[in-house]
């Protein structure tokens, strides 16, 4: 089984350009996440998806952010009019619904730089 | 609201030495989760294991261990007989366990660990 992938990796934009990210989990995995960390930090929560639900969302998470998951399987985060604060690694998360702890499983990241 | 503190910034050890990285938690909840992840230079976040709050055995996996105690809401992390290829950052997460709830991850701020050869 393949695990989380995202696309693309690395990825240069000027500020107020528009960028999207792609993220495709593990395939039976029914729940996604969206992070993002900056240098030095841990990772922070943006938001999730239960299938295709979009149940929460932080606050930091601003109305220039929109993240979908059409048909419950890959997600999108779309930055509008990027800013230099933007700039940051940006990770999706998958895990499966059960009982347990829901651990998360992480792809290999967006790495966002505005210049 | 929860939190996660990892007061060790940085930590440097020399080969075969044993190292402890330090968690502490803070949560409201009764039921909760708390994960151990690793994230080496290539950056890709590596589970490592998680504890149910109500489970306080201590978990050996070769050379890893976890020592988890609610009387001090810590969680710490050892590495015995430490590897060059140990060197990364680790940390520490907790995710509360409400009905319906998206259990998010809440991370610490981090432990970059150097094995020096």
């Amino acid at each position: 089984d393949t695990g989380v992938s995202q696309d693309p990796r690395h990825k240069i934009t000027k500020r107020g350009q528009n960028v999207t990210f792609r993220c495709d989990p593990i395939s039976e995995h029914n729940r996604l996440y969206w992070y993002r960390q900056t240098l030095g930090q841990g990772p922070e929560f943006l938001t999730y998806f239960q299938n295709e639900a979009q149940l929460e969302k932080s606050r930091l998470l601003s109305d220039r952010f929109s993240a979908e998951r059409p048909k419950g399987s890959f997600s999108t985060l779309e930055i509008q009019r990027t800013e230099q604060g933007d700039s940051a690694m940006y990770l999706c998360a998958s895990s499966a619904q059960g009982t347990g702890g829901y651990e998360q499983y992480f792809g290999p990241g967006t790495r966002l730089t505005v210049t | 609201a929860q939190k996660v503190t990892q007061a060790q910034t940085e930590i440097s050890v020399v080969e075969k030495e044993d190292v402890t990285l330090d968690c502490v938690y803070e949560t409201r909840d009764t039921t909760y989760y708390l994960f151990w992840y690793k994230q080496p230079p290539s950056g890709e976040l590596v589970f490592l294991i998680r504890r149910n709050s109500f489970d306080e055995q201590n978990e050996i996996s070769g050379r890893y261990s976890w020592n988890f105690q609610k009387s001090t809401s810590s969680f710490n992390f050892t590495i015995t007989a430490s590897q060059v290829v140990d060197s990364a950052v680790y940390f520490c997460a907790l995710s509360e366990a409400q009905s319906g709830s998206a259990r998010q991850l809440t991370f610490g701020s981090g432990t970059q660990l150097t094995v020096l050869p």
